[in-house]
């Protein structure tokens, strides 16, 4: 089975302190994601990345920065974090082989609230 | 641009009931492919089923299947003999290049 794993479950910080969301997957996926997800809006898309050291942005990149310098490791970083990214952060990845029919899998999500 | 719809914000079941949630999207590609997601309350998000586009035949997965339509760009999802644990928010989405997600449906299943 795919594991996708989130550093935490659960984060509380303070308006701008930097903050770190790791993200780890053992299936040798070349693709990851960073999604946030709010309630109404779905998941939206932040950054993603093809391979090591690649990074994409989504449709929402103002305000974070992604790391990605092992294949298995996609980071998200807050540089300076503000309430209107409370949220909860999905991390997930994809194979490009073929047949894997470009699903998705996700991680379990860290619920960050910023005070 | 790609956007996916999910105009049912909520809905509700009764055990060992059918149920179809909806989904419409808008694109201007031929070959994508369409997927249905499943969170459980603070549960991990996980795959129910999947569908290609360039396929006619509708996916099925044991009591999930898919009304795909692609002509009118509609793909819903159908749950028959609901469960308990069948109760979790639903996420459409489609892919070409990249996920588009829709806003989600919750659904409840009564006892």
């Amino acid at each position: 089975d795919v594991k996708v794993t989130q550093s935490s479950r659960y984060l509380v910080k303070r308006t701008g302190e930097k903050v770190f969301l790791e993200c780890v997957q053992d299936m040798d996926h070349e693709n990851m994601f960073w999604y946030r997800q709010d309630p109404g809006l779905g998941l939206r898309l932040i950054y993603f990345s093809y391979d090591v050291k690649m990074k994409e942005k989504g449709d929402i990149p103002e305000g974070y920065s992604v790391s990605r310098e092992k294949k298995e490791r996609f980071s998200l970083i807050l540089e300076s974090a503000s309430t209107n990214q409370t949220s909860m952060y999905l991390c997930a990845s994809s194979s490009r082989a073929a047949g894997a029919q470009e699903t998705q899998y996700f991680g379990p999500g860290t619920r960050l609230l910023v005070l | 641009a790609q956007t996916v719809t999910q105009s049912q914000p909520e809905m509700s079941v009764q055990e060992a009931e059918t149920v179809t949630l909806s989904c419409t999207y808008d694109t201007s590609e031929s070959d994508y492919y369409l997927f249905w997601y499943k969170q459980p309350p603070s549960r991990q998000m996980i795959l129910v089923i999947r569908q290609e586009a360039y396929k006619q035949q509708n996916a099925t997965e044991n009591r999930f299947s898919v009304n795909f339509q692609k002509a009118a760009k509609s793909f819903s999802l159908k749950i028959s003999d609901s469960q308990l644990g069948d109760a979790a928010m639903y996420f459409c989405a489609y892919n070409f290049n990249k996920f588009y997600f829709g806003s989600g449906t919750k659904l409840n299943v009564k006892p």
